[in-house]
């Protein structure tokens, strides 16, 4: 079975710029989540997603926003791209958003900023 | 929020010995704990997990014991292999779905 799968893979904006990533959950799976990692850094929660309404949120900027699709599929979207941004945006998955359910991690999306 | 400490942020070990990564958490109403291991260019790969109500879990070579009093958990791997060179993040969550990560460690098994 295919895992969560993120596109693109790697992305290069400059300064000011919006991007949108996109994110495949597991099949199966209703709950997505959105981490940033910097490099040398664990990764920080961004968003989670479930049934298509945002569960919780972290300690980011308004330019930050997602959403998630009937089929459970997420898009990340950022507006206003800083330098600081430059970051790999993971992508999470899980069964549902409530009770024991582990999360898998994509591969990532490396966005840097020019 | 919750704040995860993990040491050490390197470890090298001899291939065939025991390698040991601690965390610490700073909210008591934590009660999930993860460990990933994340390969270069890949994403965090979940390798073990405890929940508050068990004080050990233990999966072939991995084991993870936890201590909610003084609220801390540990990852154990025996016998090191060179497939186990990765960075390893802690992460601890009141709700599954937002986890505090730790910092990672990167463990490099010399062979």
């Amino acid at each position: 079975d295919a895992g969560v799968t993120q596109s693109p893979t790697h992305l290069i904006k400059t300064r000011g710029q919006q991007v949108t990533l996109r994110c495949s959950p597991i099949s199966g799976h209703k709950s997505v989540s959105w981490y940033q990692q910097v490099l040398g850094q664990g990764p920080q929660f961004i968003f989670q997603y479930y049934e298509k309404e945002e569960r919780g949120r972290g300690n980011f900027p308004d330019r930050f926003s997602a959403r998630q699709f009937p089929n459970y599929s997420s898009e990340l979207n950022v507006n206003a791209l800083l330098l600081g941004d430059s970051a790999l945006y993971l992508c999470a998955s899980s069964l549902w958003g409530e009770g024991n359910q582990p999360q898998h991690f994509g591969d990532g999306t490396r966005l840097s900023i020019l | 929020g919750e704040n995860v400490e993990q040491h050490p942020s390197t470890l090298s070990v001899q291939e065939g010995d025991s390698a040991v990564i601690k965390c610490t958490y700073s909210d008591s109403a934590s009660n999930y704990f993860p460990w990933y291991k994340q390969e270069l260019g890949k994403g965090p790969q979940l390798i073990i997990d405890i929940r508050s109500n068990v004080g050990e879990k233990k999966d072939q070579r991995i084991a993870v014991t936890l201590n909610k009093t003084a609220k801390h958990f540990s990852l154990h791997i025996t016998e090191t292999q060179p497939e186990d060179s990765a960075v390893y993040f802690c992460a601890a969550a009141i709700r599954e779905y937002k986890l505090s990560f730790g910092a990672g460690t990167t463990v490099t098994v010399r062979a």
